[in-house]
């Protein structure tokens, strides 16, 4: 089957604009999560889904971040007043079941965002 | 608090040559460890967990990893590297009472022929 897909692969934004991510998981995985790559950093956590609820949302890095999730699969990651540092590649990954600290999670490719 | 720990930012190695990637992890409790590998151009891919029993666990493509508590380590070996091993691995720690992973900021490996 499809592995998850995140698109846009490249998005090359200006300063202050909004942004919208995609991501599709593996067909019948309720965990969705949603992790920041920066240059020369390891991953951050953003947020993670079970189903359509995000019940930690503590790693979004502001208020200009938030997601949502919907019919259990696509998730969309929308970054409101873009800001330079907020370049980076995001990651979208799911898993079969919530207890992620003992289930593989699948990757998408992702987006690699970069804010002008 | 949680955290993961990987010493070497960028290792290269000859092809043929025996590698060894080191992670350490800061967790009071038993911790769920698992070592991925990101290929350029493609997403993180699962090499190797470790949840319990046998501390010595072996992965896809060679690769082995061993938990040693004693030490806080979970260290990524393969006995022969191949040009294809050439990518960025990330070590990472899960926990059991929450659904985060904890990252590494992951050691680029370059192999030469």
């Amino acid at each position: 089957g499809a592995g998850v897909s995140q698109s846009p692969s490249n998005k090359v934004t200006e300063k202050g604009k909004d942004v919208e991510l995609r991501c599709d998981p593996i067909s019948g995985h309720t965990a969705l999560y949603w992790y920041r790559q920066s240059l020369g950093q390891g991953l951050e956590f953003l947020i993670y889904f079970q189903g359509n609820s995000a019940p930690d949302k503590s790693g979004l890095p502001s208020d200009r971040f938030s997601a949502e999730r919907t019919g259990g699969s696509v998730s969309t990651l929308t970054i409101q007043r873009t800001q330079q540092e907020d370049s980076a590649v995001y990651l979208c990954a799911s898993s079969l079941v919530l207890l992620a600290s003992q289930e593989t999670q699948y990757f998408g490719p992702g987006t690699r965002l970069l804010v002008l | 608090a949680q955290s993961v720990t990987q010493p070497d930012i960028h290792i290269t190695v000859s092809e043929g040559a025996s590698l060894e990637l080191r992670c350490n992890y800061s967790y009071g409790a038993t911790p769920y460890l698992f070592w991925y590998v990101q290929s350029p151009g493609q997403g993180l891919q699962l090499l190797l967990k470790y949840f319990s029993g046998d501390t010595l666990v072996q992965g896809i493509k060679g690769f082995e990893a061993e938990f040693k508590r004693s030490q806080s380590s979970f260290n990524l070996r393969k006995p022969s590297v191949h040009w294809s091993d050439a990518a960025e691995y990330f070590c990472a720690v899960g926990t059991n009472t929450g659904n985060q992973f904890y990252f590494g900021t992951g050691t680029s490996l370059t192999v030469i022929p």
